[in-house]
């Protein structure tokens, strides 16, 4: 099944403690990007990726990371999280960006 | 740079009502135009797109035209359901003005409650 996967779904942590939040996908999709999505804000996104060892900053990429090593595999790194970073977070994928988007269930994220 | 309003939500409607969510779009090339939505709980999951203009797109009965003209792509469904009730995003590609690269631009959302 034609599929984005993300680890955790729901996440809870303090200040100041990395933590990664993994995405896969297993179509074989040249682009992927992280989106965070907050009430009255709507969708912005962070960081997308045209394809292995190509990433580019998003409308909001302030305090993440990202990596893309494997062509299935995005990771978005928080490596010192602060509460305005609390939010649901998606990851998607695309064979091109001009191209439907496929998106994974979702990550919520709890900054104390 | 590119950007997509789409109407405040929220919206209610009664069952079997007609429903029109207006968007409309700034682009300075030929974008690319998309409806997603988000059923509660759950991910984004594309409706309907149209990639030129008077492309008309549907699926599940929603319906959306690519109108160059007044720069829009209104949702539309002639009956709605109470499973239809979800949060509804309007979305465009384009090439970035002066770059390479490609944008994809989404609109705030807005929410459908649909009652019996």
């Amino acid at each position: 099944e034609a599929q984005v996967t993300q680890n955790p779904r729901y996440l809870i942590t303090v200040t100041g403690k990395k933590l990664t939040v993994t995405c896969s996908q297993n179509m074989n999709h040249e682009y992927m990007s992280w989106y965070r999505q907050d009430p009255g804000l709507g969708l912005r996104q962070i960081y997308y990726s045209m394809n292995v060892e190509v990433t580019d900053k998003g409308d909001v990429p302030e305090g993440y990371k990202v990596s893309r090593k494997e062509k299935r595999n995005f990771p978005l790194i928080l490596e010192s999280p602060s509460p305005n970073q609390t939010s649901l977070y998606f990851c998607a994928s695309s064979l091109r960006l001009t191209h439907e988007q496929y998106f994974g269930p979702g990550t919520r994220l709890t900054v104390t | 740079g590119n950007s997509v309003t789409q109407m405040e939500g929220p919206v209610t409607l009664s069952e079997e009502a007609f429903l029109t969510i207006n968007c409309t779009y700034t682009a300075t090339g030929y974008p690319s135009l998309f409806w997603y939505v988000q059923y509660p709980g759950e991910g984004l999951q594309l409706l309907l797109k149209a990639t030129k203009a008077d492309d008309k797109g549907s699926n599940k009965g929603f319906e959306a035209t690519y109108r160059k003209e007044t720069t829009s792509f209104h949702l539309e469904k002639g009956s709605v359901q109470v499973s239809d009730s979800a949060v509804y995003f309007c979305a465009l590609s384009d090439r970035e003005s002066g770059a390479g690269s490609y944008q994809l631009t989404f609109g705030k959302g807005t929410k459908l409650s649909v009652i019996p």
